[in-house]
């Protein structure tokens, strides 16, 4: 079945930097890779999505990129504020199990002042 | 206009007892899927629902069941409870089984003695 692996389990950047995190996924059918953002005591948030027949996608300063020939797929956040601090988890879903997301381990984001 | 509502949002229960989970899916959705994320995890799927039917289903036992009303409401029952069942059990709602774009509650946090 499909896996998706995500790295780093933590990240720490300096307000203002940039930060990225890295998902790889195991399954070549799947065609949509959404990312969740999940703060203290809610239920994940879609953030920002990619189809398979996109290789980057852009909303304001979210970002991400898919290589589908490497099955990597990555976030991008740049000029970094305090409320980007959470959780991040990327997914995958295969194009014939539209609501059966697959989640990586999540991401914690700390923003330092 | 309400989002996914969930109840109740903590519970303690021992081992052997039984559990019963709601959801208000979100206004005009018609599809609710459940999932488990254990601490410091990603969710995983549980199972989906759609027009009163179980439509796919994750890799989890058959304590684990559900149900889904006329007013595409649904519950989770969790039968003889055991330690690892403690996580913090998300549902999601959507317009259709098809759907890519899930809404997510803020869960209900279950806890096993």
């Amino acid at each position: 079945g499909e896996n998706v692996e995500q790295h780093p389990s933590t990240l720490s950047v300096q307000e203002g930097d940039s930060a990225v995190i890295k998902c790889t996924y195991s399954d070549s059918a799947s065609n949509y890779f959404p990312w969740y953002k999940q703060e203290l005591g809610k239920g994940p948030q879609l953030i920002i999505d990619i189809r398979s027949n996109v290789g980057e996608k852009k909303d304001q300063r979210i970002a991400v990129t898919l290589n589908k020939t490497a099955k990597h797929f990555s976030l991008h956040i740049t000029e970094t504020q305090p409320e980007d601090s959470a959780v991040y988890f990327c997914a995958a879903i295969h194009y014939s199990s539209a609501s059966k997301i697959i989640f990586g381990s999540g991401t914690r984001l700390s923003i330092r002042p | 206009d309400a989002g996914v509502t969930q109840s109740p949002t903590h519970l303690i229960k021992t081992r052997g007892q039984q559990v019963t989970l709601r959801c208000s899916p979100k206004s005009g959705h018609d599809t609710v899927s459940w999932y488990q994320q254990a601490l410091g995890q990603g969710p995983q799927f549980i199972f989906q629902y759609y027009e009163e039917e179980e439509r796919q289903r994750g890799n989890f036992p058959d304590r684990f069941s559900g149900h889904q009303y006329p007013n595409y409401s649904s519950e989770l029952n969790v039968n003889a409870l055991l330690l690892g069942d403690s996580a913090l059990y998300l549902c999601a709602s959507s317009l259709g089984p098809g759907a890519n774009v899930l809404t997510f509650g803020a869960g209900s946090r279950l806890t096993v003695l």
